[in-house]
């Protein structure tokens, strides 16, 4: 499974765009990225999940550039109920599921 | 969406007991749930594989002997862990993802606290 790397810690305000950026450089061929959300004593919740150039949805948005090296997802304007714990993961999609390998994950911290 | 439920939610338990841990699909099916565990103010780690109608398997270092467990049906996976200790407490958290159609989420649920006196 390819390894990731966040940022331990960003820091935002309310209102404020924010890019987290994950590096996966070992990222095969049929590997997929996706972003996961975690609030304190709760299971993670998805948020995005994407293969190459840009997805999109209500939440947030994904931009892969063409090496698929690396991802960054994009929050567009953060609330304080946006402070969490952002995952990076990096596997392949398989019928029934597959094992995820957690990094360390960014402690994102929106204030007034 | 998809919907991934745990019993209980905490539970303590006193040194040497055992306890079982639910997780349950509730509107879909999965023949694989997953189990992971998280110390505080760490990630999530992965401790086994749950196969419908198979074996667990386990991931390197977590006692198969410790951590029962089975997955009866296709909607149930229950995780006993036997003869607990102080080091067992953590939150633990299983994971399922629907067997039919793209496997595009992963579903979490919502975690069960475990403390061990």
């Amino acid at each position: 499974l390819a390894k990731t790397t966040q940022p331990i810690s960003m820091d935002s305000y309310e209102g404020q765009e924010v890019n987290i950026t994950c590096s996966h450089n070992n990222i095969a061929t049929n590997d997929y990225i996706t972003w996961y959300q975690q609030f304190p004593s709760q299971g993670p919740r998805f948020i995005i999940q994407g293969y190459k150039t840009k997805v999109t949805n209500e939440v947030a948005s994904l931009f892969i550039p063409a090496d698929r090296k690396s991802s960054t997802l994009s929050l567009p304007r953060v609330s304080l109920s946006d402070t969490a714990v952002y995952y990076c993961l990096v596997a392949p999609v398989t019928g029934g599921g597959n094992k995820l390998t957690f990094g360390t994950g960014t402690q994102l911290k929106v204030e007034l | 969406g998809a919907v991934v439920s745990q019993h209980p939610s905490w539970v303590i338990c006193k040194s040497g007991t055992s306890v079982k841990i639910e997780c349950r699909s509730l509107d879909f099916q999965a023949t694989t749930m997953f189990w992971y565990r998280q110390f505080p103010k760490q990630s999530l780690m992965l401790m086994a594989t749950s196969n419908e109608g198979s074996k667990a398997t386990y991931e390197q270092g977590v006692e198969k002997d410790k951590f029962l467990i089975n997955h009866a049906s296709l909607t149930l996976s229950t995780l006993t862990v036997t003869s607990a200790h102080p080091e067992d407490s953590s939150f633990y958290i299983c994971s399922a993802t629907p067997f039919t159609g793209p496997s595009y989420e992963q579903y979490f649920g919502p975690g069960t606290r475990l403390t061990v006196t």
